[in-house]
């Protein structure tokens, strides 16, 4: 049982735009840590994708974007390509925890 | 360009112990929270265990606490993390991950395998 709450998998065809949640408590979203997102592609360790909510590193294209409202999150991937099938983890951190948290990801299907 | 790259895991038997390390280049090692998350076969990251740049403060997730000891070497750029009592829960990947003080990951090592397993 995860911490941060994201649903198991989710698909979309090429070209289309998905939608990924990550819900929290008061201890971690809703406490106004930031939410960070993770691509991990089978057999690869995680890259980051998002961090602070909204921010892309250098090389991750503006397909990806992330918002994030209240004690929940959420990472969109519009114009759907093969290559984005993978997995997709959120993280924040958790005061009562006093580490990090993270969702139990996502695995995304590109139909 | 940041490398890290994790060594040491292996098979052991329940009860048993390990030791990871975590060799870091590329950066200041001195200057970053490391961070230890694993991934058990098919399932989600878990985080596991964080220290800050001089080694002084340490953090560790419940299911560890106790049982595992997250230390680094500054002067050799290693990170470390001695296990003991190892159940088969803590079977998985063990991943070294650089932290950035906004509360992420922004590199990871290619992991380690650790299996308990009699």
């Amino acid at each position: 049982q995860s911490v941060l709450t994201q649903p198991p998998s989710v698909s979309g065809a090429p070209g289309q735009r998905v939608t990924i949640s990550c819900t929290g408590s008061s201890s971690n979203i809703g406490a106004g840590y930031a939410i960070h997102w993770y691509q991990q592609l089978p057999g690869t360790a995680p890259k980051l994708l998002i961090y602070g909510n909204t921010n892309r590193p250098s090389g991750v294209p503006d397909r990806f974007s992330g918002s994030n409202s209240g004690t929940s999150a959420s990472l969109a991937i519009s114009g759907l390509q093969a290559e984005d099938e993978a997995d997709y983890y959120c993280q924040s951190y958790d005061s009562s925890v006093r580490g990090s948290v993270f969702g139990g990801g996502t695995k995304l299907t590109v139909l | 360009e940041v490398q890290l790259v994790e060594s040491g895991g292996g098979l052991i038997q329940p009860g048993g112990s390990l030791r990871l390390s975590c060799i870091a280049s590329g950066f200041t090692f001195s200057d970053y929270w490391m961070h230890w998350v694993r991934q058990a076969p098919g399932k989600g990251l878990v985080w596991v265990s964080r220290i800050n740049g001089d080694g002084q403060s340490t953090y560790y997730a419940d299911s560890v606490r106790g049982r595992f000891t997250v230390s680094r070497d500054n002067a050799d750029n290693t990170l470390y993390l001695q296990m003991r009592s190892l159940r088969a829960d803590d079977t998985g990947v063990y991943f070294c991950t650089r932290g950035i003080s906004g509360g992420y990951d922004d590199s990871w090592g290619q992991g380690t395998l650790v299996t308990v397993s009699s």
